[in-house]
């Protein structure tokens, strides 16, 4: 059975980094083919794609937030963490991690999603 | 702005068919990149409803089907039922983006 959920502070202040971890079961990611993306949807708005990191530990992110993200696995702990530099309140949204088995198969399994608040 | 231009709501009575499309463009429903279709009811994760275009996961009901052609791409679903209520987004890829995912801005289905 594939699960995944996340964890990470509720509440961030504008300008911190907000550092998100993804804590699956069920697959391996080390396992060739496995992908863990990001994908954040801020309230009564869309979802938007965030990053992704492959088994083979190749990392891939958003266009227009690259320069905020890092995106890193820890296989042996059956682990995602995703940073975002200088938080800012238009950063508020609900973020999912979500499982593919290829680069471009789709989203198979989503964790239950993890509010961020960013206010002082 | 997304990527792949979905309709913000549409609605039908219970019984009724009603569709949703997904617009996109030659970099990617129409350079060839699947589409996926995500169920996210009120409150709750998105699910994947259909992927590949057509094709139903394990215990979607057979009343979603998913089609493509060209640029754009079409979810319908029959028999509406109240339970069917939910947002709905469509996915794909591309090109101009280095591969990366893409979504529609989500359709608000009511059931009347």
């Amino acid at each position: 059975q594939v699960t995944l959920r996340e964890s990470g502070p509720a509440l961030v202040k504008p300008t911190q980094t907000l550092t998100l971890t993804c804590t699956f079961s069920g697959f391996s990611l080390s396992t060739s083919g496995m992908c863990v993306s990001w994908i954040r949807q801020p309230p009564g708005k869309a979802l938007e794609w965030l990053a992704r990191i492959d088994w083979d530990d190749d990392t891939y992110y958003s266009t227009s937030l690259k320069t905020r993200l890092t995106i890193s696995k820890d296989t042996s702990k059956n682990q995602v963490v995703l940073t975002m530099t200088n938080m800012d309140p238009v950063d508020t949204a609900t973020y999912y991690c979500a499982r593919s088995t290829t680069t471009v198969t789709p989203l198979d399994y989503w964790g239950q999603g993890t509010p961020v608040t960013v206010s002082s | 702005q997304s990527v792949l231009t979905q309709p913000p709501s549409v609605s039908g009575a219970p019984g009724q068919r009603v569709t949703i499309s997904c617009t996109g463009s030659s970099s990617n429903i129409g350079a060839g990149y699947d589409v996926h279709w995500y169920q996210q009811l009120p409150g709750t994760a998105p699910k994947l409803l259909i992927y590949d275009n057509s094709n139903r996961p394990s215990g979607v009901p057979d009343r979603f089907s998913g089609s493509k052609s060209g640029t754009s791409a079409s979810l319908a679903i029959t028999g509406l039922q109240a339970e069917d209520e939910a947002d709905y987004y469509c996915q794909s890829y591309d090109s101009s983006l280095s591969g990366s995912p893409v979504f529609g801005g989500g359709t608000k289905l009511t059931v009347l």
